[in-house]
C-alpha cells in the first residue's frame, strides 16, 4: 500500500498568499523531513520534524505523530517558493528500514507575481 | 566542503556503457544513502552504507548495479552495460548517523542514449 501520501499534487497561488501541504504516512516514523526542490533540482532542507511544531520565517511545520500526518505552512508566499515540496519518512515498521527514506510524490507549487 | 558534492552534474552515455557517479558526504557523516529520481517522482531508495560496509542495498533494481565506499567517506555508485531505463537523476544523502536528519547533494543527471 502507499507508504507516504501528499496533498494537493498541485497548488497555484497569488504571490501574498497562504497555503498548507499534507503529507500522511502509514506507520510510526522515526524520522520525518520536509524539503523544497528547486527549479535545478537541489533538494533543501526544511524541517527535521518527526514530531511536534517548528517555525523557520514564513515556513513552519507541524507533525502529529499519533494521527499519522505532518503538515507544512507557507505563509506570504513569493515567487521564489515555488517548486515541489517532498515529505520523507523513515517509518518505524518499514521492514529492515535503515533509516532511509520513503517519499511522496510532492506538491507542485507555482506562485504568481 | 560545506554540503554533500557530487559530480559530474550531467552525465550523458551511451547504451551498454559502463558509469561511474561520485559522491562525497558532508565531513563526518557516517551515514550515506544514494537514492533515484525519475521525472515527475519522488526519490527512491538504492543503498545505504554505515561506515565502509553497504548496510542495506535493497532498493538496487538489479545485478547491474553497485557501489562502494572503500575509506568510509567518498562513495561511487557503479552501473554496468547502461540501459534507457537508467536514465534518471541519482541523488546522494548523508547523515552524522543512520536516522538523524539527512542532507542531499545537487544529484547527478544521467542520460542514456
Amino acid at each position: 500500500g502507499i507508504q507516504v501520501e501528499q496533498s494537493p499534487p498541485d497548488l497555484i497561488l497569488q504571490e501574498g498568499a497562504n497555503s498548507t501541504l499534507r503529507c500522511n504516512f502509514s506507520d510510526s516514523v522515526n524520522n520525518l523531513q520536509w524539503f523544497h526542490q528547486n527549479p535545478w533540482g537541489q533538494l533543501i532542507n526544511l524541517f527535521y520534524i518527526p514530531s511536534g511544531t517548528k517555525q523557520n520565517g514564513r515556513l513552519s511545520a507541524t507533525t502529529v505523530a499519533t494521527e499519522r500526518y505532518s503538515l507544512l505552512y507557507i505563509s506570504s508566499s513569493q515567487t521564489t517558493d515555488s517548486g515541489v515540496y517532498f515529505c520523507a519518512v523513515d517509518l518505524m515498521n518499514y521492514g529492515g528500514s535503515q533509516g532511509n527514506l520513503i517519499f511522496g510524490k510532492g506538491t507542485k507549487l507555482s506562485v504568481k507575481p | 566542503g560545506a554540503g554533500v558534492s557530487q559530480t559530474p552534474s550531467n552525465k550523458v552515455t551511451e547504451k551498454g556503457k559502463y558509469v561511474e557517479l561520485r559522491c562525497d558526504p558532508i565531513s563526518g557523516h557516517t551515514a550515506l544513502y544514494w537514492y533515484r529520481q525519475s521525472l515527475g517522482q519522488g526519490p527512491e531508495f538504492l543503498i545505504y552504507f554505515q561506515g565502509t560496509g553497504a548496510a542495506d542495498d535493497s532498493g538496487l533494481p538489479n545485478d547491474r548495479f553497485f557501489a562502494v565506499r572503500p575509506e568510509g567517506s567518498v562513495s561511487t555508485l557503479k552501473i554496468q552495460r547502461t540501459e534507457r531505463g537508467d536514465s534518471a537523476v541519482y541523488l546522494c544523502a548523508s547523515s552524522p548517523q543512520r536516522r538523524t536528519e539527512a542532507f542531499f547533494g545537487q544529484g547527478t543527471r544521467l542520460t542514456v542514449v
